[in-house]
């Protein structure tokens, strides 16, 4: 099992500009996460969502939209991409309070 | 809402010595507490967790203690190896809250040969 697949890995984008970062899991996860992870700040939650076809909000998602069409993959979209978004994000899925985490992206807005 | 502070923010031990990391919750809500070792350019990986009807629990090097009263945990690894340097995360998380999980800042263990 591959456990939790997050692409791409790095990218690089301009102010303004838009980007989606996709997440799959092969667990047969219901529940899955979008965190962003800051210096010193450890790691919060910008979406997340109970099963396929729902999304809620989390502790900062101002600035991101996220879609869960399919069980195994959720989606996180930057409309509009500013520096404050600078950050390494990571998606996690659980089947119940242990959550399991992807490898990272690292986006740099400039 | 939940808040986590976790102490210290690094920590430098010598080989075979012991390390502690000491987290504080403020929801007394909050009834799982899990710990997270991240590598360098990893994922954070879980490496033991407790629940707030144990006070105790011990995975053979590492162990962790919950306080519910004072609403604190700590994580305690013992006979300390290279391989243990990393980034470790407390968190909590109350019922129904599924893998939403709020995170202490982090503690960077270097563990010196």
């Amino acid at each position: 099992n591959a456990g939790v697949t997050q692409t791409p890995k790095f990218r690089v984008l301009k102010t303004g500009q838009s980007m989606t970062l996709l997440c799959a899991q092969d667990m047969n996860h219901e529940y899955m996460y979008w965190y962003r992870q800051d210096p010193g700040m450890g790691l919060r939650l910008i979406h997340y969502s109970v099963g396929e076809g729902t999304t809620a909000k989390g502790e900062v998602p101002d600035g991101y939209n996220v879609s869960r069409l399919k069980k195994q993959n959720f989606l996180l979209g930057l409309e509009s991409a500013a520096p404050s978004q600078t950050s390494v994000y990571f998606c996690a899925s659980s089947y119940g309070s242990e959550a399991f985490f992807g490898q990272g992206t690292r986006l740099t807005v400039v | 809402g939940e808040n986590v502070e976790q102490h210290p923010s690094t920590l430098s031990v010598q080989e075979g010595d012991s390390a502690v990391i000491k987290c504080t919750y403020s929801d007394s809500a909050s009834n799982y507490f899990p710990w997270y070792k991240q590598e360098l350019g990893k994922g954070p990986q879980l490496i033991i967790d407790i629940r707030s009807n144990v006070g105790e629990k011990k995975d053979q090097r590492i162990a962790v203690t919950l306080n519910k009263t004072a609403k604190h945990f700590s994580l305690h690894i013992t006979e300390t190896q290279p391989e243990d340097s990393a980034v470790y995360f407390c968190a909590a998380s109350g019922p129904d809250s599924w893998g939403k999980l709020q995170f202490g800042a982090g503690t960077q263990v270097v563990v010196t040969p």
